[in-house]
């Protein structure tokens, strides 16, 4: 089973920073899911990538598939993009599921 | 635009009682699946559904039974409530199976069982 691990758990900074969320997993792979999830629950597909890079407005999301390590970067970073950011991966049962990390709380300051 | 959709975003209900999730997604996906999320946990696959009338278990199967008697339409049974069923429940359809298809979410159920 594919083990999958975020950080940081949790983390604040002020508008206008550059921000980094880290997810590594132990079984290779070739296809990663960004999720996010604002508060009141609903979750929202950022990415899903399988090498190299992808740029959706202020949003990167980076994967090295030979590391096992994806990156999601935010660049000029602003308030409304405080929320929950979930890697996943496929795992378990043939790879007919998703395996989620346990998410990076970010909260962006004014 | 896929759009997901369940049946409440809040319910509180008490020990005991038989619970109903209801799920309705409107893109004619195959697949669908029922999650739950708790802090420090994530989320986890109770059971998913590959065809009307098929259900697979996930990771937690226990204390659950889901029921899809139509295409569009997914529910998750609590059959008696338990205090530590207490979570956040997330509903979700992909198009087609395996780690690799978008899943689309829905808004989620926040249920509270005293």
């Amino acid at each position: 089973k594919n083990e999958v691990e975020q950080s940081p758990q949790n983390l604040t900074a002020q508008e206008g920073e550059f921000i980094t969320i880290n997810c590594s997993y132990s079984v290779g792979i070739s296809a990663l899911h960004w999720l996010q999830q604002h508060p009141g629950g609903g979750i929202v597909s950022l990415f899903m990538l399988s090498s190299g890079k992808k740029k959706h407005g202020r949003l990167i999301a980076t994967i090295n598939i030979q590391e096992k390590h994806s990156s999601l970067h935010i660049t000029a970073s602003h308030p409304r993009d405080s929320a929950v950011y979930i890697c996943a991966l496929p795992g378990g049962q043939g790879a007919q599921k998703l395996v989620f990390g346990q998410g990076t709380r970010l909260t962006i300051n004014p | 635009d896929v759009k997901v959709t369940q049946s409440s975003r809040y319910l509180v209900k008490r020990t005991g009682e038989k619970v109903f999730l209801e799920c309705v997604q409107d893109m004619d996906h195959e697949n669908m699946f029922w999650y739950r999320q708790d802090p420090g946990l994530g989320l986890r696959l109770i059971y998913f559904s590959y065809d009307v009338k098929m259900k697979e278990k996930g990771d937690i199967p226990e204390g659950y039974s889901v029921s899809r008697e139509k295409k569009e339409r997914f529910s998750l049974i609590l059959e008696s409530a338990s205090t530590n069923q207490t979570s956040m429940y997330l509903c979700a359809s992909s198009l087609s199976l395996g780690g690799y298809n978008e899943q689309f979410f829905g808004p989620g159920t926040r249920l509270t069982v005293l």
